[in-house]
């Protein structure tokens, strides 16, 4: 089991430009999120998706867009890049509920700089 | 007011030491609580969930006080590999989870 990837590891962008970051669970896991974290902070849920063909906005979801169109995929779009989402960026998944474990699976991160 | 608040530390201690952290929630309708070790450019991940009065899992012993909407975490006898940033975490009502800032530990030989 790869667990969740995420591509790429690193990316520059310029302001305005556009991007996907990858998200990928092997896991069957029907839950996935998008978190984003700023030097120093917590994380903060952009978008979340309890199984495929459904997706829910989370605490900071301007700016982003999501797809979940497979069980296994869950990718982020960034529309018009700001230097405000210069941040590291998880995707996450979590199995439906298994003798009350809510645990949640993290992917390495995506370093993303808007220049 | 943040939802989940921690002390942002840096706790500085020497090996073998007994450090504590606190953490405070703000929705007292959060039903499970977490907390989870992140490395230095790495990605969180789960050391223990804090379920009702509490837990133990080796040298690590979290307790939930829900009457003050608090959490904490011992770490007995420090080890250098204890290093890292911990994160308080609550699941909301809706079961997403929501993060504290983290709390830094570092430990000195």
């Amino acid at each position: 089991n790869a667990g969740v990837t995420q591509t790429p590891k690193f990316r520059i962008l310029k302001i305005g430009q556009s991007m996907t970051l990858q998200c990928t669970q092997d896991m069957n896991h029907n839950y996935m999120y998008w978190y984003r974290q700023d030097p120093g902070m917590g994380l903060k849920l952009i978008y979340y998706s309890v199984g495929a063909g459904i997706t829910d906005k989370g605490e900071v979801p301007n700016g982003y867009n999501v797809s979940r169109s497979t069980t296994e995929d869950f990718p982020l779009r960034l529309e018009l890049a700001a230097p405000s989402q210069t941040s590291v960026y998880f995707c996450a998944s979590q199995p439906l509920s298994s003798g009350g474990s809510y645990e949640q699976y993290f992917g390495p991160g995506t370093r993303l700089t808007v220049t | 007011r943040k939802e989940v608040e921690q002390d942002p530390g840096p706790f500085n201690v020497p090996e073998g030491a007994t450090v504590a952290f606190n953490c405070t929630y703000s929705n007292s309708a959060s039903q499970s609580f977490f907390w989870y070790r992140q490395d230095c450019r790495k990605e969180p991940k789960l050391l223990m969930s804090v379920y009702s009065s509490g837990n133990e899992d080796g040298r690590f012993t979290a307790q939930l006080n829900r009457a003050s909407q608090y959490i904490s975490l011992l770490i007995r006898d420090s080890k250098l590999s204890d290093s890292a940033t911990y994160l308080c975490v609550a699941m909301d009502s809706s079961y997403k989870l929501i993060f504290g800032s983290g709390t830094r530990l570092l430990v000195r030989p």
